[in-house]
């Protein structure tokens, strides 16, 4: 079975920096996809950004890009230029690709709280 | 489109009671799923669907039900609530196996 660890239970950033929140897996599977998800007290889950695991280039989405690193089974958000509505929990979570019905499955890390500091 | 629908929104319950929450999408997306989310402990999945009539377990089935009888709606049922199911519930679909999945607004349940 598939799991993802985020070891930064909280993290904090200064509005207008940079901040990098932390993402691994494990996994035996090749083919899968990867996400971010952000989560603001409205308690809405939003999808921030996506990444396929056979595309080597890293996906952005304006200020969110990510660092994906296969052979580590690192999956890295960063935040540029920070702001007060980036303040919410974020959600690491990973999808297969694979057979059976276990590409149904979406798999979450335990999440990090990301406090922005004006 | 309305998206993904959840109701209730909130709802207390006594232990013992049962219970179907009601999801229904209108993306005619074919994959659907139930997370339970836990403070400290992420969102876990419950049950999840590929489509009409296909229904698999997640991490922590016990204690609920669900059925796909059609590809708009995916209740959870609850069948004999119990203190340890107090949470907020997500229902969530999805298009394809490589998009995220769109999420409701949640129900927070409280079993007394």
């Amino acid at each position: 079975a598939q799991t993802v660890t985020q070891s930064q239970p909280e993290m904090s950033v200064q509005e207008a920096e940079t901040v990098t929140l932390s993402c691994t897996y494990d996994t035996s599977e090749s083919d899968y996809y990867l996400f971010w998800y952000k989560q603001p007290p409205s308690r809405q889950m939003i999808l921030v950004i996506r990444q396929e695991a056979y595309k080597q280039q890293n996906a952005t989405e304006n200020r969110f890009s990510v660092n994906f690193q296969k052979a580590a089974k690192s999956f890295s958000l960063k935040i540029s230029d920070s702001q007060l509505g980036d303040a919410a929990m974020y959600f690491c979570a990973y999808r297969s690709a694979g057979g059976g019905t276990s590409y149904g499955k979406l798999t979450f890390g335990q999440g990090t709280i990301l406090t922005v500091h004006p | 489109n309305a998206g993904v629908t959840q109701t209730p929104k909130f709802q207390v319950l006594k232990t013992g009671q049962s219970m179907t929450l009601q999801c229904a999408q209108d993306m005619n997306h074919e994959y659907m799923s139930w997370y339970r989310q836990d403070p400290g402990m992420g969102l876990r999945l419950i049950h999840y669907s590929v489509g009409a009539g296909i229904t698999d377990q997640g991490e922590v089935p016990n204690g609920y039900n669900v059925s796909r009888s059609t590809t708009e709606d995916f209740p959870l049922r609850l069948l004999s609530a119990a203190p340890s199911q107090t949470s907020v519930y997500f229902c969530a679909s999805s298009y394809s196996r490589g998009t995220g999945y769109t999420f409701g607004s949640g129900t927070r349940l409280t079993v007394v």
